[in-house]
């Protein structure tokens, strides 16, 4: 069965620090790829996200991630985290036999200290 | 604005009873889903409609129903047959075979 895994559970980071989440889908082809993002309190919205073309996808608010085909990964980065970052964070892959169903990670949450 | 309205924020309910969840769009979507999101767990999808009168059983449909009979509206029914119905559950639409959804602020669902 399709999968998408990330690594972290919770991530814990001081300000300034720089941020990495990992992000596995299970299948190869060709493949979308999303970050979405919950802020606490808040609704999940759209982070970025891979259609195809450039594997470097930039997003809102200073996010970016790559798309590693050979890795089937798209790791979700931020050089340097603010304590507004501090949300839960869950990567998505649209079902290969059905698009309009997307298959959501367990989430990472972070947590960035002042 | 455009979005997804959610209804209502908090819902309590006894154990053995069924509760209707509202779910309305006003973004001309095609497609709406309902979600259930469970701590280390990400979101786990129920249901899903793609077009009006239409609607297909996800990953863990046991003990859910919907409707869909408007194209703005998609509620959802927690039966009593359903094991764990204490949750946060989310809505959300998207174009048809247009990727990004919008989602609901949800419900959080606890059934005692």
């Amino acid at each position: 069965a399709q999968s998408v895994s990330q690594h972290n559970h919770h991530v814990i980071l001081s300000e300034a620090a720089s941020l990495e989440l990992g992000c596995n889908y299970s299948y190869g082809g060709t493949v979308n790829l999303f970050w979405y993002v919950q802020y606490p309190g808040q609704h999940l919205q759209l982070l970025l996200k891979y259609f195809s073309g450039d594997p470097l996808v930039k997003g809102i608010k200073g996010f970016e991630a790559e798309f590693i085909k050979s890795k089937f990964s798209f790791n979700l980065r931020k050089p340097s985290v603010q304590w507004s970052d501090t949300a839960e964070y869950f990567c998505a892959v649209p079902m290969k036999t059905s698009y309009d169903k997307v298959i959501f990670g367990p989430g990472t949450s972070l947590s960035v200290i002042p | 604005d455009g979005g997804i309205t959610q209804s209502p924020k908090y819902l309590f309910r006894k154990e053995g009873q069924n509760v209707t969840l509202s779910c309305e769009q006003n973004l001309n979507h095609d497609a709406m889903y309902w979600y259930r999101q469970d701590p280390g767990q990400g979101l786990r999808l129920i249901y899903y409609s793609q077009i009006v009168n239409d609607f297909q059983k996800g990953d863990i449909a046991e003990g859910y129903s919907v409707s869909r009979e408007k194209k703005e509206s998609f509620p959802l029914t927690v039966t009593s047959a359903q094991k764990n119905p204490t949750a946060f559950y989310l809505c959300a639409s998207s174009m048809y075979r247009t990727y990004g959804y919008t989602f609901g602020s949800g419900t959080r669902l606890t059934v005692v």
